[in-house]
């Protein structure tokens, strides 16, 4: 079965302290690996993605994430929050089982302190 | 200009009641989505439509029905709404139905009383 699990429900951070925002995914099949972010009444936007090139992935607002197949897992990052990235995340695994098929994560809220 | 937009932003109603939620994009893509947004903030897809065409229809009670009149507008219709029909509800669009990228619209958020 596939599926993606995001391990924090909530991450608080201080603003200028580094982000990090588990994922981890279950795939039988070759994934591609998103990260959307969601900010308060507005639709998801697309923060990168993973699609079998670089593990290292750079996304917009300075985010990024790393691939590591051995550990099933997608972490995102940021090396200085911001408090305009106080929002909700997603994880996101897309798989290709003859048709595509897309697996949201449960989501991640980010707190960020002044 | 709003790529994909989605009408209207907040709609509540009554239990039994039918309704609307209308969606047009301007990026000329040719696959659009419904996704349902819980409580818990858990995206579960409803609908996807290539080219006017339905494509993936996962299980949804068939009080939701999809209208595509064009590829640049998926509607979706609510028949005898139920308690349990309040979510925030996201259309969506990608280039194509194998295109990866998701452009969202800002939701419509349901109430069902």
């Amino acid at each position: 079965a596939q599926s993606v699990t995001q391990l924090d429900s909530h991450v608080s951070v201080s603003e200028g302290t580094p982000v990090l925002l588990r994922c981890n995914y279950s795939s039988s099949y070759s994934p591609s690996l998103f990260w959307y972010v969601q900010h308060p009444n507005k639709g998801l936007q697309l923060l990168l993605k993973y699609t079998s090139a670089a593990t290292l992935v750079k996304g917009i607002n300075g985010f990024e994430a790393e691939f590591k197949k051995s550990e099933t897992s997608f972490h995102l990052t940021k090396p200085s929050a911001h408090m305009s990235d106080a929002a909700e995340y997603f994880c996101v695994v897309r798989i290709n089982t003859g048709g595509f098929k897309t697996i949201f994560g449960a989501g991640t809220r980010l707190f960020v302190k002044a | 200009d709003t790529a994909v937009s989605q009408t209207p932003k907040y709609l509540v109603t009554q239990m039994g009641n039918d309704k609307s939620i209308k969606c047009e994009q301007n990026l000329g893509h040719d696959t659009m989505y419904w996704y349902k947004q819980d409580s818990k903030k858990f995206l579960k897809i409803m609908f996807s439509y290539n080219n006017k065409e339905l494509i993936i229809n996962e299980t949804v009670p068939n009080r939701f029905s999809p209208k595509s009149p064009d590829k640049a507008h998926l509607n979706l219709h609510i028949n005898s709404l139920e308690l349990g029909d309040s979510a925030v509800y996201f259309c969506a669009s990608s280039q194509t139905a194998t295109n990866e990228k998701l452009f969202f619209g800002s939701g419509t958020q349901l109430s069902v009383l």
